[in-house]
């Protein structure tokens, strides 16, 4: 089963770079790596999805190394709005049929 | 833009009551699932569905039964609500399982079972 692995917590200033790793020895071939970020009393929101090697859109960029056993969300200049839980999602298939698991989430806090 | 629309935002039931949570999607999406949520668990996969009266479990089934008649709408039913199941419930649709096509959530059911 394809596990993913975050820090519960981290801190940063506004204005610094925020990179949050996420770890998933065990993905499979096929599976995407998609990250999700969520507000209080809201549901989770799709932030940024790759395969391999490295993917930017306007909110984040997204780096996988070679063996894909990690992961790293990159967050430029976070501001207070950025804080929030994020999610890193890799698809389960170890079922047999695709169960989409996610992990306890890292809380992002971010100090003026 | 997709809407996951879930019935309620705050429900309160007693314990032995049978508890009904609706979700209803407006993107004609084949899939949908229910997540509980709790404080240092994260998100946890209650049952998801692949397609009208299809279902499968999903990682805590236990205590709870899922319905789906038409292809827009995804029920949880707790049969005989405990206190235990007093958390926050996410409904979230996707065209396709597989991890490649994003998940969109709804607000959340708070439910509280006293």
């Amino acid at each position: 089963l394809a596990k993913t692995t975050q820090p519960i917590s981290m801190d940063s200033y506004e204005g610094q770079e925020v990179n949050i790793t996420c770890s998933h020895n065990n993905i499979a071939t096929n599976d995407y790596i998609t990250w999700y970020q969520q507000f209080p009393s809201q549901g989770p929101r799709f932030i940024i999805q790759g395969y391999k090697t490295k993917v930017t859109n306007e909110v984040a960029s997204l780096f996988i190394p070679a063996d894909r056993k990690s992961s790293t969300l990159s967050l430029p200049r976070v501001s207070l709005s950025d804080t929030a839980v994020y999610y890193c999602l890799v698809g389960d298939s170890g079922a047999g049929s695709y169960q989409l698991t996610f992990g306890k989430g890292t809380k992002l806090s971010v100090i003026p | 833009d997709v809407k996951v629309t879930q019935s309620s935002r705050y429900l309160v039931k007693r314990t032995g009551e049978k508890v009904f949570l609706e979700c209803v999607q407006d993107m004609d999406h084949e899939n949908m699932f229910w997540y509980r949520q709790d404080p240092g668990l994260g998100l946890r996969l209650i049952y998801f569905s692949y397609d009208v009266k299809m279902k499968e479990k999903g990682d805590i089934p236990e205590g709870y039964s899922v319905s789906r008649e038409k292809k827009e709408r995804f029920s949880l039913i707790l049969e005989s609500a405990s206190t235990n199941q007093t958390s926050m419930y996410l409904c979230a649709s996707t065209v396709y399982a597989r991890d490649r096509d994003p998940l969109h959530f709804g607000n959340g059911t708070r439910l509280t079972v006293t």
